[in-house]
């Protein structure tokens, strides 16, 4: 059974540098989601996609941040200009267009120091 | 969107013992209310979920029940096991529609 796929698992990074992030849904799955989720807190909605269309940013996503699925399969997220705030652990997730379920990924642990 | 939450942050149990996991949502028009664990470390993992015509749902030790009068939902996990010590959460999930998690309940499972 092939889940979602995200790498990389971990990252550390130095505040200021830029990193990227992929994300592979389940294949069969139109819809794509991004979430970021920090210590004792749920997971805080990003951004989606339904297929390779960005349906809904939240405000949570500063212009630093921008996400893109080109092709409708895979999808990244770029951080620019890393803050220390943005030491998080960023989740993906994917369902099929009408499903009311997701399946999220293991998620990219990111340590901005 | 609407907010769902949970009414413990923290949940301790003796192994063997039946857990209840509470949460409170708002959005009456919800067509599902859907159950993850997230072990620490990992992504959330879906456990069971209920469509909102339902009050009752059950799964291999677990139970979900739905209380739309108060707007309540709960889990029940029977004969709790180390193995479920994670945080959970509950969320709606409406057809095509973004999924709201609250804060979670972390479960722990003393031995």
């Amino acid at each position: 059974d092939t889940g979602v796929s995200q790498d990389p698992r971990h990252k550390i990074t130095k505040r200021g540098q830029n990193v990227t992030f992929r994300c592979d849904p389940i294949s069969e799955h139109n819809r794509l989601y991004w979430y970021r989720q920090t210590l004792g807190q749920g997971p805080e909605f990003l951004t989606y996609f339904q297929n390779e269309a960005q349906l809904e940013k939240s405000r949570l996503l500063s212009d630093r941040f921008s996400a893109e699925r080109p092709k409708g399969s895979f999808s990244t997220l770029e951080i620019q200009r890393t803050e220390q705030g943005d030491s998080a652990m960023y989740l993906c997730a994917s369902s099929q267009m009408m499903g009311h379920r997701a399946f999220f990924g293991q998620g990219t642990r990111l340590t901005v120091v | 969107g609407e907010s769902v939450g949970l009414h413990l942050p923290t949940l301790s149990v003796q192994e063997g013992d039946n857990s209840i996991i509470n949460c409170a949502y708002s959005n009456s028009a919800s067509d599902y209310f859907i159950w993850y664990k997230q072990e620490s470390g990992k992504g959330p993992q879906f456990i069971i979920d209920i469509r909102s015509n339902m009050d009752k749902r059950q799964g291999q030790r677990v139970t979900v029940l739905l209380n739309k009068t108060v707007k309540h939902l709960s889990l029940q996990i029977a004969a709790t096991q180390p193995g479920d010590s994670a945080v959970y959460f509950c969320t709606e999930g409406n057809y095509g529609q973004n999924f709201v998690f609250g804060p979670g309940t972390r479960l722990s499972v003393l031995p």
